[in-house]
């Protein structure tokens, strides 16, 4: 099946700093998506990105399906991006999402 | 518009008993899932369903059974725990109309067996 490989695994960032979080996946998607974690357990759907960029607020996506990889940005971070970022991909003809392992961030004030 | 339910949301089971997870969705979604979140290996799926009357299996779904009862409700049943099945259980959906191929979670289920 499918494989999804996030890098780096952990990140730790003083408030206020960007950064790049990478997904890389081993064959054609149909869909992909980013999401976050909060400390508490509970997981928010960040971006629908299965090619192309998207902006909202500080965050911003993007994917470049031919070279099978997408990029998570995080500008200006603060303390409440800390969490776990996975990212998630359903292959063609498959119905179902895989996800990676996923990447831990730590903000701190 | 509630999204997403799970009950319960915190459960403790001795081996060998059995307990059912309920999911309900109010986003008219067709596909529905179950995943199962340990330390260190990220989300798996368990079980998922792409529409009502289907069910097929995942990565990880010994020990489990599940049920589509309709278009809202999605369960996940476990017939005899074992302390493997010790997890955080998440219940999503995702609609493949409106706001298309975007998925949404429930809050999770804490299980611990013992």
């Amino acid at each position: 099946g499918i494989q999804v490989e996030q890098s780096p695994p952990d990140l730790i960032l003083q408030e206020g700093a960007n950064s790049t979080l990478r997904c890389n996946f081993s064959d054609s998607v149909n869909n992909l998506q980013w999401f976050h974690q909060n400390p508490w357990g509970q997981l928010i759907n960040l971006f629908y990105i299965p090619s192309g960029t998207k902006q909202n607020g500080r965050l911003s996506a993007t994917t470049v399906a031919t070279e099978r990889y997408s990029l998570l940005y995080i500008s200006s971070s603060q303390t409440t991006d800390s969490g776990v970022y996975f990212c998630a991909v359903e292959g063609r003809g498959s119905e179902k999402l895989v996800f990676g392992k996923g990447m831990k961030l730590t903000v701190n004030p | 518009n509630a999204g997403v339910t799970q009950t319960p949301k915190f459960q403790v089971l001795k081996t060998g008993q059995s307990m059912t997870l309920q999911c309900a969705q109010d986003m008219n979604h067709n596909s529905m899932y179950w995943y199962r979140q340990d330390p260190g290996m990220g989300l798996r799926l368990i079980y998922y369903s792409a529409s009502e009357g289907t069910t097929d299996k995942g990565e990880v779904p010994n020990g489990y059974n599940v049920s589509r009862l309709n278009k809202r409700e999605f369960s996940l049943r476990l017939e005899s725990a074992a302390p493997s099945q010790t997890s955080v259980y998440f219940c999503a959906s995702m609609g493949k109309l409106s706001s298309w191929g975007e998925q949404y979670f429930g809050p999770g289920t804490r299980l611990t067996v013992t």
